[in-house]
């Protein structure tokens, strides 16, 4: 079962940048990571996705590893509103599926 | 534009009632999918369906039924509703990817909370 791995928790300054690590090492050559967040008991929204280059959009910034088995979302002025759960995932078997771990509660503090 | 639209947001039902969660895109979105949320435990894939007329189950499909009728509505059928099936559930949708699943880029709806007495 393809799995991704990313921390509990972690906190963040507002104003300063958050960096959220996530592991994939399973992580096929054709497949692309993709990064949620879910704000409250709201529905998850689409961040961002990448294969292996850098990629940046109006809300991040996604940092790949070469060897792709991890990558890194990076909010660079986190504010109050971006404190959220950030899910890591990836499409998994037949018909691509998502799957959504716990992943990671980001808090941002005054 | 409305996106994902599921109702109803809430819902209270005694144990073996039936009930139906609503699901409608307007984004004429190949791909949808039901998602169930209980504390502590992710999101967890019901069924989804990569088209009209063609459904398949997730990793907790169990007591729960769906159809695809049209590309627009993928409904979740209760048909004899447990407590363990009180979660929050939400529904999805993408446009289909070349492997003919989801894109990747869900759409998401705003969750239907359901307690099961």
């Amino acid at each position: 079962d393809a799995k991704t791995t990313q921390p509990t928790s972690m906190d963040c300054a507002e104003g300063r940048a958050a960096n959220l690590p996530c592991n994939h090492s399973t992580i096929s050559g054709n497949e692309y990571v993709y990064w949620y967040r879910q704000i409250h008991s709201q529905g998850p929204q689409y961040i961002i996705h990448g294969l292996k280059n850098n990629e940046t959009n109006e809300m991040a910034s996604l940092i790949i590893t070469e060897d792709r088995k991890s990558s890194t979302l990076i909010l660079p002025h986190a504010t109050l509103r971006d404190t959220a759960v950030y899910y890591c995932t990836r499409p998994t078997g037949t018909a691509s599926k998502l799957t959504f771990g716990t992943g990671t509660r980001l808090q941002v503090t005054l | 534009n409305a996106g994902v639209t599921q109702t109803p947001k809430f819902q209270v039902l005694k144990t073996g009632q039936s009930m139906t969660l609503q699901c409608a895109q307007d984004m004429n979105h190949e791909y949808m999918s039901w998602y169930r949320q209980d504390p502590g435990m992710g999101l967890r894939l019901i069924h989804y369906s990569v088209g009209a007329g063609i459904t398949d189950q997730g990793e907790v499909p169990n007591g729960y039924n769906v159809s695809r009728s049209t590309t627009e509505d993928f409904p979740l059928r209760l048909l004899s509703a447990a407590p363990s099936q009180t979660s929050v559930y939400f529904c999805a949708s993408s446009r289909k990817g070349t492997s003919g699943g989801t894109r990747g880029e869900l759409f998401f709806g705003e969750g239907s909370r359901l307690t099961v007495l």
